[in-house]
Formats: C-alpha cells, sequence, structure tokens
C-alpha cells in the first residue's frame, strides 16, 4: 500500500542551526502537507502546497520556515534557525484530491520527523 | 472558519467496557469530518470518515461514528474496547484544502 515516508526519524540539532526534513508524499497526490504536534498537544496546521506553491499556511508558519519541492517525489520543510520552541514532531501529510473521488478530503500521514532543539 | 472541539482531554475506560469520545465541529461549508488515531510514537492514521450519505459511519478496528447535523457532533464509539485501543484519538473538519484538528483525546484503556 502507497506510504509517506518522512526522514529523519528523529533529529537533534542546536539552537539556531538550520534543519531539513524531507519527505516523499504518494506518487499520484497533489497536495502536500506539514503539520506539527509538541508533545503532548494538538496537531497544528502549518503550511499546504498545491502546484508548486503555497497554497495556505498559517501564522506559526513564518519567515524562518520554507517548504520546497525540489524534484518530482520528494517535498521538504526546512527550518533557517532552530529554536528551543521548534521542538515537536513534523507530519508530513498529501492528499489526492478536495473534490471528488473515495479519497476525498483524507490526509495521508507519514510516521513523523521529531525534532530536539538543544 | 472550521473548527472542532473535543471535550474530554483523557477516557480512563476497563477492558470490553463501551466508549464514547465526543466530538463537536463547527463549520461554513459542507461537512467533512473524521478521526484518526494515534498510537504511541508513531503517525496519524485515518479510522473513518463521513463525506455524505449515512450518518452511522463504520471504521477500523471496530469503531463507528454519527454524524449529527443538528447537534453538530460527530461522537466516536466503541461497544467494546481492547487494551490495544489506548491511543490519542483525534477529531478533524475538512478547512479549505486542508484538515482543521481538535486537541485529541487520550483512551485509557485497563485491565
Amino acid at each position: 500500500e502507497p506510504e509517506v515516508t518522512q526522514t529523519p526519524s528523529h533529529q537533534v540539532t542546536q539552537m539556531g542551526q538550520e534543519v531539513i526534513l524531507r519527505c516523499v508524499p504518494i506518487s499520484n497526490h497533489l497536495y502536500f502537507y506539514w503539520y506539527r504536534q509538541i508533545l503532548g498537544q494538538k496537531v497544528e496546521f502549518l503550511v499546504s502546497f498545491y502546484n508548486n506553491e503555497i497554497s495556505e499556511k498559517s501564522e506559526i508558519f513564518d519567515d524562518q520556515f520554507s517548504v520546497e519541492r525540489p524534484d518530482g517525489s520528494n517535498f521538504t520543510l526546512k527550518i533557517r534557525s532552530t529554536k528551543l520552541e521548534d521542538s515537536a514532531m513534523y507530519f508530513c501529510a498529501s492528499s489526492e484530491s478536495w473534490t471528488s473521488g473515495l479519497n476525498t478530503g483524507e490526509l495521508f500521514f507519514g510516521e513523523g520527523s521529531r525534532l530536539t532543539v538543544l | 472558519a472550521q473548527s472542532v472541539t473535543q471535550l474530554d482531554s483523557q477516557v480512563p475506560v476497563f477492558e470490553e467496557a463501551p466508549v464514547e469520545l465526543r466530538c463537536n465541529y463547527s463549520s461554513s461549508v459542507s461537512v467533512y469530518l473524521f478521526w484518526y488515531v494515534q498510537y504511541p510514537n508513531q503517525g496519524l492514521q485515518l479510522l473513518l470518515k463521513y463525506l455524505s450519505g449515512s450518518t452511522l459511519v463504520k471504521g477500523i478496528n471496530g469503531f463507528e461514528a454519527e454524524f449529527n447535523k443538528s447537534q453538530t457532533s460527530f461522537h466516536l464509539r466503541k461497544p467494546s474496547v481492547h487494551i490495544s485501543d489506548t491511543a490519542e484519538y483525534f477529531c478533524a473538519v475538512r478547512g479549505f484544502q486542508k484538515l482543521v484538528f481538535g486537541t485529541g483525546t487520550r483512551l485509557l484503556v485497563s485491565p
């Protein structure tokens, strides 16, 4: 069964360092997402990406964050200068369609990348 | 804007007992609702979804949910829980090309 894969599963970094989290969405999906979950808290929307551009971003997604789809398969989240409060689980997700089909509106999530900022 | 409220942060229950996890939603567009489960140290897995049609939706692992438009609710139920159902459960509503999640309910099943 197709799945969303994320790397690394866990990354430890020093405050101020740049981090890149990588995701391979399901191949025929068109919409891509990053969500964040601080330990024990809710799953928060960061950004959505469609047709090679950001379609929506939350207020959390400030200038230190960026996303990119550098080739036909990868979808990355970059944090330029990490802060302690960036420590969280970051989930990548993808979606096939929002208007029709059995998977309408359903997001398929990866296992997550745990980021620890020291 | 779309939002979801999960009133119970934690629900303790004994094995083989029934359980209901509550979810209320607010949406100004067509209502699509989802329940996801997160087992410890894992990602989010879809349990079930309501897009249209029958208001009673059956999902994986014996879970079901009922869409109630008048009460704007989408409560998750299971008639008999197992130890292995211990997990975090998230209700979500469709927004504009994204899902909006509730704060989650931790289901704790004890023997």
